[in-house]
């Protein structure tokens, strides 16, 4: 099964801006809209943004996303230690008609 | 709130069928996507298939030969069916309401252990 693509690890600062990014392709990301999941150790996954840059109600104004051609990013602005977390965005793949992960991105707050 | 509960056998042995079922509480479960989405030990998130409340299916082309699922509106269940398991389909296995590309409520997932 074909999956999005993220960068295995990314290490910012306390209180620092992370941008965490998600290829795929027309069939996916580029048409049909991402969706970005944290969890951290031990949890299930958590919805962050919905429908490209929605985000659920309780989820901190601190994440946005946005997306370009194949390409979907998650922000996180002033980086807390609970933003410590693995994220994985998701999409559907609609000549799949299956649903597509990235391998995940693990944040650390240095 | 919608809730969902994952239950179902915790062990099960090599070649057999792995049976697993999510219950919904909160909400209805008709008129949605209901998934199922697996992570082995330290790694990343699969997706296995979805139903509709209508009894529609998408399954993983990687595993469509091993699956089914099926839904029980009454009970505001539905269910999950693998054949022929290995120690490879060792995982917590999650249940899922999702309308693409969005998962939004999850089950606190079970972990199934394949082994002798």
């Amino acid at each position: 099964q074909a999956g999005l693509t993220q960068p295995p690890s990314v290490s910012k600062g306390l209180r620092q801006t992370a941008t965490l990014t998600c290829t795929g392709t027309s069939d996916n990301v580029g048409n049909h809209g991402t969706a970005w999941l944290q969890q951290h150790q031990g949890h299930p996954p958590k919805l962050l943004s919905y429908r490209n840059n929605n985000r659920p109600s309780g989820i901190s104004e601190r994440f946005s996303a946005s997306s370009s051609g194949n390409t979907a990013s998650l922000t996180i602005t002033g980086l807390q230690p609970e933003d410590e977390a693995d994220y994985y965005c998701s999409a559907w793949d609609f000549s799949l008609s299956a649903w597509v992960f990235g391998g995940g991105t693990r944040l650390t707050v240095l | 709130q919608v809730q969902l509960q994952e239950s179902g056998p915790r062990l099960v042995k090599p070649s057999e069928t792995l049976s697993l079922i999510c219950t919904v509480s909160g909400g209805s479960i008709s008129n949605y996507y209901w998934s199922w989405i697996r992570q082995p030990a330290g790694k990343g998130l699969e997706w296995i298939g979805r139903i509709y409340s209508t009894g529609n299916t998408d399954y993983n082309p990687s595993l469509k030969s091993r699956i089914t699922m099926s839904v029980d509106t009454s009970n505001n269940q539905f269910s999950l069916k693998l054949y022929s398991v290995t120690a490879a389909d060792t995982a917590v296995y999650y249940c899922v309401r999702g309308v693409p590309p969005d998962l939004d409520y999850w089950g606190q997932g079970t972990l199934v252990t394949v082994s002798s």
